[in-house]
């Protein structure tokens, strides 16, 4: 199985402010990785996959990068209804998809 | 409007059995591969079972296989998930989501959730 990690785990920012989420794979996941956005009572949204393209309707604040192994969400200008949290999920090892722990973003 | 609409949780023994529904709405069911994820209270997502677009493939995890059985019925536009042999771990919200491939192969990253059913295994 590979196992994903997320770091940090909370993150504190400040509206307007830029946040960079990590997310780490155990082994290589090639860019086989896609971004969730959940906020409390709600389902997962699909913000990125491919590592680095947005899914529809998705604003361009949100960024992902990287390969292999390490990849990075970054939220340009913090807005208030992107306070949630994040989880990261690989897909190159269908059908054992596993997604990371989350990382909370949250008011500062 | 494009839906995914998750039923039949509840509260249940351990031992015990429960049949999941989620009844989809505004796309061509029948085009996509479909899943259940579960999110245990506070923790974090787990795939628990996937379901090709014509029931030709089927995936479970291993936290699950042989319990759970997961069917679609595409002239009802619906799928199911029945768990057998439940054990309090498995108490969670379970989502019904859609792969976001709608060709022969899935894409393995899903683009339309439900809301999500709660099941709680307690005695």
């Amino acid at each position: 199985e590979i196992v994903m990690t997320q770091s940090p785990a909370t993150l504190s920012v400040s509206p307007g402010e830029r946040a960079t989420l990590s997310c780490r794979a155990s082994q290589s996941v090639s860019s086989n990785l896609a971004w969730y956005q959940q906020k409390p009572g709600q389902a997962p949204r699909l913000l990125i996959y491919g590592a680095s393209t947005r899914a529809t309707g998705i604003p361009a604040r949100f960024s992902g990068s990287g390969s292999g192994t390490e990849f990075t969400l970054t939220i340009s200008s913090l807005q208030s209804e992107d306070f949630a949290v994040y989880y990261c999920q690989q897909y190159n090892n269908w059908p054992r998809i596993t997604f990371g722990p989350g990382t909370k973003v949250d008011i500062k | 409007e494009v839906q995914l609409v998750e039923s039949g949780g509840g509260l249940v023994k351990p031992g015990g059995s429960l049949r999941l529904s989620c009844a989809a709405s505004g796309f061509t069911f029948s085009s996509y591969s479909m899943n259940w994820v579960r999110q245990a209270p506070g923790k974090g997502l787990e795939w628990v079972s996937s379901i090709s677009s014509s029931s030709s493939y089927i995936y479970y995890a291993d936290s699950v296989k042989g319990r759970f059985t997961i069917s679609r019925d595409n002239a009802k536009n619906s799928l199911y998930l029945q768990m057998n042999s439940l054990r309090a771990e498995d108490t969670a919200v379970y989502y019904c989501a859609r792969d976001s491939g709608s060709g022969s192969y899935p894409n393995w990253y899903f683009d339309l959730w439900g809301r999500g059913t709660l099941v709680t295994v307690s005695s």
